[in-house]
C-alpha cells in the first residue's frame, strides 16, 4: 500500500532534549516536506526536500533540522525542544520536486514539550 | 512570500445546502491551488485542485473557481452531507520546490 508513515505518532518530552520524528513513504517521491499545524494559524512549512541531498527551509524552520540521505526517509530533528514547538506536525510527500504535484500528508505527530 | 488568506473560518449549514469557501492570494506567479479536507483527528486529504490554466474545475458535488486577474478562488460544496463536516483548507504553490502556503482554515458543519 502507497503510504507515508510518521513515528511516532504521539510524543510528550521535556525541554531541551532532543527527539527525532521519522518520515517515510514508499512511493519514490521526489519531494518530502514538513509542516506543523497549530489552531487558527493552519499549516505552516517547517522545511522541504526537492531530492536526495537537497533541502531548504520553508517559513518556520527556527529550532529544527532536517536531513534526506535516503529518497524515502526525511526526518525532523528538535536538537533542544522548547515549549513553543508543542504542536501536529506532518509529513508529507508528492512525485516530483521540480514542479507542482499533489501531495500526500502522513498520519501526523503529536509533540507536547514540557 | 505568499499569503494567503480565508474566510470564512467557521461555517455552518443545513444539510442540502451549498457551502462556498473563499480565499485570495497575494503573489501573482502562483500557478496551483489544492483544497484539502481534514477531518477531526485525521490527516489532511485533497479532495480538489485547479491550475492557473483553468478556471473552474468540478467534481461530483464539488468545483473550485478560480479567478488569476483578482487572484481569488472558491470551493463550492452543493448538497451538503453531515459527513461534509470537517475543516477545510486552501493552498496556493507556483512550483520550484512545490512549496504550498496554506490559508488558516474553514471549519464546516453541516447540521441535519
Amino acid at each position: 500500500e502507497a503510504q507515508v508513515t510518521q513515528n511516532p505518532r504521539y510524543l510528550i518530552t521535556v525541554t531541551g532534549k532532543k527527539l527525532t520524528v521519522t518520515c517515510s513513504q514508499n512511493m519514490n517521491h521526489e519531494y518530502m516536506s514538513w509542516y506543523r499545524q497549530d489552531p487558527g494559524l493552519g499549516l505552516r512549512q517547517i522545511y522541504y526536500s526537492m531530492n536526495v541531498e537537497v533541502t531548504d527551509k520553508g517559513d518556520v524552520p527556527e529550532g529544527y533540522k532536517v536531513s534526506r540521505k535516503e529518497k524515502r526517509n526525511f526526518p525532523l530533528i528538535l536538537e533542544s525542544p522548547s515549549p513553543n514547538q508543542t504542536s501536529l506536525y506532518f509529513c508529507a510527500s508528492s512525485l516530483f520536486g521540480g514542479r507542482v504535484d499533489t501531495q500526500y500528508f502522513g498520519p501526523g505527530t503529536r509533540l507536547t514539550v514540557l | 512570500g505568499e499569503n494567503v488568506e480565508q474566510h470564512p473560518s467557521t461555517l455552518s449549514v443545513q444539510e442540502g445546502d451549498s457551502a462556498v469557501i473563499k480565499c485570495t492570494y497575494s503573489d501573482s506567479a502562483s500557478n496551483y491551488f489544492p483544497w484539502y479536507k481534514q477531518e477531526l483527528g485525521k490527516r489532511p486529504q485533497l479532495i480538489i485542485d485547479i491550475r492557473s490554466n483553468v478556471g473552474e474545475k468540478k467534481d461530483q458535488r464539488i468545483a473550485v473557481t478560480l479567478n488569476k486577474t483578482a487572484k481569488h478562488f472558491s470551493l463550492h460544496i452543493t448538497e451538503t452531507q453531515p459527513e461534509d463536516s470537517a475543516v477545510y483548507f486552501c493552498a496556493a504553490s507556483k512550483g520550484g520546490g512545490n512549496k504550498l502556503t496554506f490559508g488558516t482554515g474553514t471549519q464546516l458543519k453541516v447540521e441535519l
